[in-house]
């Protein structure tokens, strides 16, 4: 089955400044990476997701990039505020019925 | 805006007790899925419904957990008897499209605390 590995497992930056975490996927087949923050005992909630077909997709302050070719998507932050303190996990999905998380992101934005 | 619903929120048991776990999903969505969280990990498919059949349940311990989904709308979980390690948040999860395809996302509920002790 699909396997992800996501970096860095904790992460903390000023406020302002970018933050960046990264995540691989072994099997080729999958084509779809959704992206969650998950804030302290709230269920997690898709923030951005990136289609095999595109290459990037920015909404405001966040960015996904996508290299199908060495299977790995990043999840870029610019600018970053207090809110967006949570953990991060990246997905892969083949074909959108399957969904194999990371094992999350830590990020700690100090104000 | 629509939610997945679960309940209890937080389930405190005995080891060798059972426990039940009850989820909604958003109204019209097909598939439903149950995953467990173990805290600082990412979540863990359990077991995965397209309306009231099972497409998935390879890492369900089925020696002590079961699902079903009988209407193909709501959905229990249940483990009997509970172990310490089954500590864990239970998500619920559902998606709306009945064929898959890139962008068919998954909906989390607020999910279940369990603490064995």
């Amino acid at each position: 089955g699909e396997n992800v590995e996501q970096h860095p497992s904790t992460l903390s930056v000023q406020e302002g400044d970018s933050a960046v975490i990264k995540c691989t996927y072994s099997d080729s087949a999958s084509n779809y990476f959704p992206w969650y923050k998950q804030e302290l005992g709230k269920r997690p909630q898709l923030i951005i997701d990136i289609r095999s077909n595109v290459g990037e997709k920015k909404d405001q302050r966040i960015a996904v990039t996508l290299n199908k070719t060495a299977k790995h998507f990043s999840l870029h932050i610019t600018e970053t505020q207090p809110e967006d303190s949570a953990v991060y996990f990246c997905a892969a999905s083949i074909t959108g019925n399957q969904f194999y998380f990371g094992t999350g992101t830590s990020l700690t934005v100090i104000p | 805006e629509a939610e997945v619903a679960q309940s209890p929120r937080y389930k405190i048991t005995e080891k060798s007790q059972a426990v039940a776990f009850w989820c909604d999903p958003i109204s019209g969505h097909a598939t439903l899925y149950w995953y467990r969280q173990i805290l600082g990990q990412g979540p863990e498919l359990l077991v995965q419904f397209q309306d009231e059949s099972v497409v998935d349940d390879s890492q369900l311990p089925k020696d002590r957990f079961s699902a079903e989904r009988l209407k193909g709308v709501d959905s229990t979980l249940k483990i009997q008897p509970a172990e310490l390690g089954d500590s864990a948040m239970y998500l619920c999860a559902s998606s709306p499209n009945r064929a898959p395809g890139p962008g068919n996302t998954i909906y989390f509920g607020e999910g279940s605390w369990l603490t064995v002790v």
